[in-house]
């Protein structure tokens, strides 16, 4: 079965700090997709990031960055130089590749940032 | 670009009563989507579309639910008969067909209250 673990429920950094989102994921596809997403206290979800399982290349999006390994099973991301618009629940996601595309997402249980000023 | 469109944004109805909502996907996205969210968790899939389709539903979409996409465009979610643990929020999010492009978009979500 494929889950997603996010173990930081929460997570409060100063602004200007560093501050990495750990996810974990468990599958048995060779083909999956990972995901980022943000969500904002107004409640809608925003995409952030998609990866393929062939991709291990990291990416590095402006102050965002997220490093995908495969031999742990990880895709954490990294915001540098926290901002307080920052503060959000993120959620990291997989999904199988059914048809040459995704499919349904599983999703982690989110992780809240608090960025305080 | 205009983005997914849900409505209603807020839904507060008495436990027993039934409850539709409606979602609008980004235009030529042929892939529909349906998830709830409670709090403190995130989305769940409840089912899927591909154009007019439903090709899955979760076992979390009790027989009390019922979702539809006639045409393909625009979709709605049922709940009958209401309880209290149908509380949450439904979020729906689409697709595009082109492979390489395949992420999903949500929309804003509709905020259920079961009294």
């Amino acid at each position: 079965a494929q889950k997603v673990t996010q173990a930081q429920t929460e997570i409060s950094v100063v602004e200007k700090e560093d501050v990495t989102l750990d996810c974990v994921y468990e599958t048995r596809d060779t083909t999956y997709y990972l995901f980022w997403y943000k969500q904002p206290p107004s409640g809608e979800l925003v995409f952030l990031i998609r990866r393929n399982s062939f991709d291990e290349q990291n990416e590095i999006s402006g102050r965002y960055s997220w490093n995908f390994q495969k031999s742990t099973s990880s895709f954490n991301f990294t915001i540098t130089a926290s901002q307080v618009v920052d503060s959000a629940v993120y959620f990291c996601a997989l999904s199988e590749a059914r048809g040459g595309g995704t499919y349904k997402y599983i999703f982690g249980t989110g992780t809240r940032l608090k960025v305080l000023a | 670009d205009t983005g997914v469109s849900q409505d209603p944004r807020h839904k507060i109805t008495k436990r027993g009563q039934n409850v539709t909502f409606r979602c609008d996907p980004i235009s030529e996205h042929n892939r529909l989507y349906w998830y709830r969210q409670t709090l403190g968790q995130g989305p769940e899939f409840l089912t899927y579309f591909q154009n007019e389709a439903q090709l899955e539903k979760s076992r979390l979409l009790s027989d009390r639910f019922s979702a539809e996409r006639p045409k393909g465009s625009f979709s709605t979610l049922e709940i009958q008969r209401t309880e209290q643990g149908d509380s949450a929020m439904y979020l729906c999010a689409s697709s595009p067909p082109e492979m390489e492009k395949e992420t999903q978009y949500f929309g804003p979500g509709t905020r259920l209250l079961v009294l």
